[in-house]
């Protein structure tokens, strides 16, 4: 079964750094780009970038660009969305997702369960 | 960049139709996705490229793309599909999601 586990919530401060991460099992993690998308409390899914770990090439929204970072380890097959000065802005849940095959314009399954992410002023 | 409008809800009685528009600048010439999210819950994909359902979603849904539109249709609808419904394309940009549609099963 493939499978994408996230990390647990999370509660910061404005200006504090932080990483999350999402872990894949059941396939070849380095075959498969990852994509992380934002969803803010009451809002809609927005995408933010997507990481291709086989070489760790990134690409990014326009508005997530400069602000984030994404980055993989494919040793433990994990991606990560980091920040290194968070905004309130920021409170949302972060999910990342994989395509269905290699190409990174093909449709998201699996996603991961989602991690809440909570700055506080 | 690329926007996809969608309905903000749609209402409908149980055992009707239910239809969800997604509207983008020449969208028939893109594959549309759909996915369902339950509060609480990650986003589920229940229509993809258009017109086809993964494995274990109902035939009730179904989904079509042309011109402008594209449409997520859920026929005999169950008290179990209210949930929010976005539409999903690839552009030249990257992932677009559609601006979701609550469905209130009446």
């Amino acid at each position: 079964e493939v499978l994408l586990v996230q990390s647990g919530a999370v509660v910061k401060k404005r200006g504090e750094s932080l990483r999350i991460s999402c872990q894949g099992s059941g396939y070849t993690f380095t075959n498969y780009w990852i994509s992380w998308v934002r969803q803010m409390p009451g809002k809609g899914l927005e995408w933010m970038g997507s990481i291709d770990p086989g070489d760790s090439y990134t690409k990014y929204s326009p508005s997530s660009q400069g602000h984030v970072t994404i980055s993989a380890d494919k040793s433990i097959s994990t991606a990560y969305l980091h920040w290194s000065s968070l905004r309130a802005s920021d409170t949302a849940i972060y999910y990342c997702a994989r395509p269905f095959s290699a190409s990174l314009k093909n449709w998201l399954e699996p996603w991961g369960q989602g991690t809440p992410v909570t700055v506080s002023p | 960049s690329y926007i996809l409008t969608q309905p903000p809800s749609v209402s409908v009685a149980p055992r009707q139709t239910a239809r969800i528009a997604c509207g983008g600048l020449n969208i028939g010439s893109k594959s549309v996705h759909w996915y369902q999210q339950k509060p609480g819950q990650a986003p589920v994909l229940v229509v993809f490229a258009d017109n086809d359902r993964p494995s274990g979603i109902p035939e009730r849904f179904s989904g079509s793309n042309s011109g402008n539109t594209a449409t997520l249709t859920i026929s005999r609808v169950e008290a179990g599909d209210e949930a929010d419904y976005y539409c999903h394309v690839w552009d030249s940009s990257g992932h677009v999601f559609g601006t979701g549609t609550t469905v209130t099963v009446l």
